[in-house]
């Protein structure tokens, strides 16, 4: 039974630039969040996806974008990257939209330079 | 502006003993409560979650809520080194949304 997989684990990119990063739910899973964890942080809620639609939003600009396929991967975008966008990015899956039991891919390490 | 609150530690605790992990939230209408724990450069795990007031036990873990202090807690009994992690408390909001706290880092001491 797969985890949950995220792609790619790590990632250098300029400012300026933009980056796009994947994940792949635990199998049966339906809903995808993902968070932002800066050194030292919890991580910050950035958005959720359920049933191919953004069901709620952290406190995020509008560069910080996502997509869910109909087989329940997903993909976030992030535009214009800044310095402090450098942050670990960690794909949560669970099973519905209020489920929160949540089961974390191993992330991937974002660095802007 | 709900917050979830951690002693950030480090918490040293000898090898054997009890750690007791604390964490309070200011969001009186939260109701489901996790504790995950992240060793260095991993992605978080999920230890316990706990609904109702009380405790429950699970091996050597034990999660207690008091909703009326607005306090849960984490107990690891016989703390082995393999224990030694930061430990993130999460609390759901009225939206089904986890606010996370920014851990503590527990070390146990051979």
């Amino acid at each position: 039974d797969a985890g949950v997989t995220q792609s790619p684990t790590h990632l250098i990119k300029t400012r300026g630039q933009q980056v796009t990063l994947r994940c792949s739910p635990k199998s049966g899973h339906d809903t995808v969040s993902w968070y932002q964890q800066a050194l030292g942080q919890g991580p910050q809620f950035i958005f959720q996806y359920y049933e191919e639609e953004e069901r709620q939003r952290g406190n995020f600009p509008d560069r910080f974008s996502g997509h869910q396929f109909p087989n329940y991967s997903s993909e976030l975008n992030v535009n214009a990257l800044l310095l402090g966008d450098s942050a670990l990015y960690l794909c949560a899956s669970s099973l519905g939209d209020r489920a929160l039991e949540a089961f974390f891919g191993q992330g991937t390490r974002l660095t802007v330079v | 502006q709900k917050e979830v609150e951690q002693n950030s530690g480090p918490l040293s605790v000898p090898e054997g003993a009890i750690a007791s992990l604390n964490c309070t939230y200011s969001d009186r209408g939260s109701q489901s409560f996790f504790w995950y724990r992240q060793y260095s450069g991993k992605s978080p795990e999920l230890i316990m979650f706990i609904y109702s007031n009380g405790d429950k036990e699970d091996g050597r873990f034990t999660a207690q809520l008091n909703k009326a202090s607005q306090y849960v807690s984490l107990l690891i009994r016989d703390s082995q080194p393999s224990d030694s992690a930061t430990y993130l408390c999460a609390v759901s909001d009225s939206n089904y949304q986890l606010i996370w706290g920014a851990g503590t880092k527990l070390i146990i001491k051979p």
